[in-house]
């Protein structure tokens, strides 16, 4: 089965933290994926990565950073998390088919 | 980029009847699939279609890629089946985009 593995189910930090999201995929699959989805606004896409150390912004990147310094791994960076982050954060990987993450679901206060 | 439209955007069904959501998408697509998001936010996949059709126990699908547009079928649904689906789409250049998901209630 392949697996798609983000870090933490629930999460909750502080205005101004440091916030990391960690996805793992054991499947060899180039292309990995955040998106954040929020009520009433679907799927949105944050960042992008086909390979290794190589990212795309997609529609929403303000705010975040990400790093893939090993194709299994792909981390979301919240550099200074603030209130309007307050959402829940999916991880996908993908050849063809696309898997998913089981979401985190990050609260700032 | 490329659109992907799903419609109907909510749907609420009595326990046992049939339903057909629609994916249509704007340009040619090297892939699609539908996924199920139950209510504690996990994406499940459904269907990986890019062009034909399969069926799996009461559900099934079509893909029309010349005429761009995907179908779902949901047979004798039930309470479970309640929850989002989605179709996605990745073209070339490796952008996965999902429609905005159809919001299924099935009431028993």
């Amino acid at each position: 089965d392949v697996k798609v593995t983000q870090s933490s189910r629930y999460l909750v930090k502080r205005t101004g933290e440091k916030v990391f999201l960690e996805c793992v995929q054991d499947m060899d699959h180039e292309n990995m994926f955040w998106y954040r989805q929020d009520p009433g606004l679907g799927l949105r896409l944050i960042y992008f990565s086909y390979d290794v150390k190589m990212k795309e912004k997609g529609d929403i990147p303000e705010g975040y950073s990400v790093s893939r310094e090993k194709k299994e791994r792909f981390s979301l960076i919240l550099e200074s998390a603030s209130t309007n982050q307050t959402s829940m954060y999916l991880c996908a990987s993908s050849a063809d088919e696309a898997f998913f993450g089981q979401g985190t679901r990050l609260t700032v206060v | 980029g490329i659109q992907v439209e799903q419609s109907p955007p909510d749907l609420i069904l009595q326990e046992g009847a049939n339903s057909t959501l629609r994916c249509n998408f704007s340009d040619s697509v090297n892939n699609l699939q539908w996924s199920h998001q139950n209510p504690w936010g996990q994406l499940i996949n459904l269907f990986y279609i890019p062009s034909g059709t399969k069926q799996n126990g009461r559900l099934s699908a079509t893909t029309v890629a010349t005429e761009r547009y995907s179908l779902l079928y949901i047979s004798s649904s039930q309470t479970t089946d309640s929850g989002v689906y989605f179709c996605a789409t990745q073209t070339s250049g490796s952008r996965l985009t999902f429609g905005e998901g159809t919001q299924l209630t099935v009431n028993p």
